[in-house]
């Protein structure tokens, strides 16, 4: 099975703390994506990246920042957390290679800054 | 502007009954459309792709169609069952390869017993 686990499932931090939020899959996926999921706004896009050390703004990338520095493993980075950061932050992988192309997430961080 | 909208935010229906989950898509040309299960506290889970050039696709009690010319997607769950009672969201593919999809805001189904 497939799995995608993330650091934290709760964490909260201060405004001005430099947060970094952790996401590790085991299927050997190419594709790599952060999300934030906000009540009315639905899942939207920070960041992904197609490969190793490669990484692609998504629609929100403001005030976020994103390292691959191995295949299974996608770091992404608040520099400076505020409080409109609070949200729910989903990983997800996937395979370019493998139709029907499902996103597998991991359970999300609920990230609360204080 | 691209916007996704799921027909309502929330939807009720009796158990046995079919629920029909609607995604409305504006300024897309998905060649790909997927649906995803989330529970509450939970990363969504895959439940069906269907592609452009197809019209229905089903996976045991589901159903889902793809209207291009409408911009639409239906979702069907026959039957339905209270372990059903989930938020749904659809996602589009935005570069046609089906590496990167777009998700809409999701319909939180619940089925009554």
């Amino acid at each position: 099975d497939v799995k995608v686990t993330q650091s934290s499932r709760y964490l909260v931090k201060r405004t001005g703390e430099k947060v970094f939020l952790e996401c590790v899959q085991d299927m050997d996926h190419e594709n790599m994506f952060w999300y934030r999921q906000d009540p009315g706004l639905g899942l939207r896009l920070i960041y992904f990246s197609y490969d190793v050390k490669m990484k692609e703004k998504g629609d929100i990338p403001e005030g976020y920042s994103v390292s691959r520095e191995k295949k299974e493993r996608f770091s992404l980075i608040l520099e400076s957390a505020s409080t409109n950061q609070t949200s729910m932050y989903l990983c997800a992988s996937s395979s370019p290679a493998l139709a029907p192309y499902e996103q597998y997430f991991g359970p999300g961080t609920r990230l609360t800054v204080t | 502007s691209q916007k996704i909208e799921q027909n309502s935010e929330a939807l009720n229906i009796q158990e046995g009954k079919t629920a029909t989950l609607t995604c409305n898509y504006t300024n897309y040309s998905p060649a790909y459309l997927q649906w995803y299960r989330q529970d509450p506290g939970r990363g969504p889970v895959f439940l069906l792709l269907i592609r452009e050039n197809e019209k229905e696709k089903r996976k045991e009690r589901l159903k889902v169609t793809f209207d291009t010319t409408l911009k639409q997607s239906l979702f069907h769950i026959t039957a339905s069952q209270p372990a059903d009672s989930a938020t749904y969201l659809c996602a589009l593919d935005v570069d046609n390869y089906g590496q990167n999809f777009v998700f809409g805001p999701g319909t939180r189904l619940s089925v009554l017993p």
